[in-house]
C-alpha cells in the first residue's frame, strides 16, 4: 500500500528567507507525486507534480521539488518565502501500477502548516 | 471556468438527522472522490466513482453512501451522522489516467453535535 510522510507538522520561517518541506513516500513501483497548498478557508491547489523524466520539477509561485528515488524523497523548496506563502501544504502519491482502479486516487501526508513571520 | 463546486460551505446539524452534501464539477472528468480532512491526518478517501454507476469504498467508508447517477455529480450522504463525523470534507474530480491531477471543491465543513 501507498503511503506518504511529512515528518514537519509545523514550520516557522522570517520572510524572504529559503524554505524546505520535507515528504517522504511508499509505493512498490514509480510514483506519480504531488505537491498541493491549502490557503486558510480555501480548497487544495496543485503546486507541482512529478511523472517521470528530470526530477527536478518547477511549479507554481516560485516553487520547486527534487524527486530522489534512493531516498523515497519529494521534498518541496522555495529559495524566498513570502508571507503570502502562509498556508498548509500537502505531498501526495497517485497510483502509476497497472491496473485502471488504482488510478485517479492520491494519498497524502497530513500536512505541514508554514508560519511566516515578517 | 474549470471547477469543483461544493455545496454547502458550513453545516451544523445534530446527531442522526440524514444529510447531503452535493459536489458537481464542469470538466467532464470520469474519476470523483471524496476526502475528509482531519488536524494531523491529512486527507483521507471516503468513497470513490470511477463512472456513472460505479462507485466504491475509499480507505475510511463507514458511515458513508454516495452515488453516482450523472457523470457531474457525486453527492455525499451521511444517513445517520454522528459527532466523529465532525470534519472538513472535500470533492475531487480527474480524469481516469495514471498520475491525473485532482481539482479540488472549497469543501464542506460539517459539524455534528
Amino acid at each position: 500500500a501507498q503511503s506518504v510522510t511529512q515528518p514537519d507538522i509545523h514550520i516557522t520561517v522570517s520572510e524572504g528567507a529559503s524554505l524546505e518541506l520535507r515528504c517522504n513516500y511508499s509505493y512498490g513501483a514509480t510514483p506519480y507525486l504531488f505537491w498541493y497548498v491549502q490557503s486558510p478557508g480555501q480548497g487544495l491547489q496543485l503546486l507541482l507534480k512529478y511523472f517521470s523524466g528530470d526530477t527536478l520539477v518547477q511549479g507554481i509561485k516560485g516553487f520547486e521539488a527534487e524527486f530522489k528515488r534512493s531516498q523515497s524523497s519529494f521534498n518541496l523548496r522555495k529559495p524566498s518565502v513570502h508571507w503570502s506563502d502562509a498556508a498548509e501544504y500537502f505531498c501526495a502519491v497517485g497510483a502509476s501500477g497497472a491496473g485502471g482502479t488504482s488510478y485517479g486516487k492520491l494519498t497524502f501526508g497530513q500536512g505541514t502548516i508554514l508560519t511566516v513571520h515578517p | 471556468e474549470a471547477q469543483v463546486t461544493q455545496n454547502p460551505r458550513y453545516l451544523i446539524t445534530v446527531t442522526g438527522k440524514k444529510l447531503t452534501v452535493t459536489c458537481s464539477q464542469n470538466m467532464n472528468h470520469e474519476y470523483m472522490s471524496w476526502y475528509r480532512q482531519d488536524p494531523g491526518l491529512g486527507l483521507r478517501q471516503i468513497y470513490y466513482s470511477m463512472n456513472v454507476e460505479v462507485t466504491d469504498k475509499g480507505d475510511v467508508p463507514e458511515g458513508y453512501k454516495v452515488s453516482r447517477k450523472e457523470k457531474r455529480n457525486f453527492p455525499l450522504i451521511l444517513e445517520s451522522p454522528s459527532p466523529n463525523q465532525t470534519s472538513l470534507y472535500f470533492c475531487a474530480s480527474s480524469r481516469k489516467v495514471a498520475g491525473a491531477e485532482a481539482f479540488f471543491g472549497q469543501g464542506t465543513r460539517l459539524t455534528v453535535v
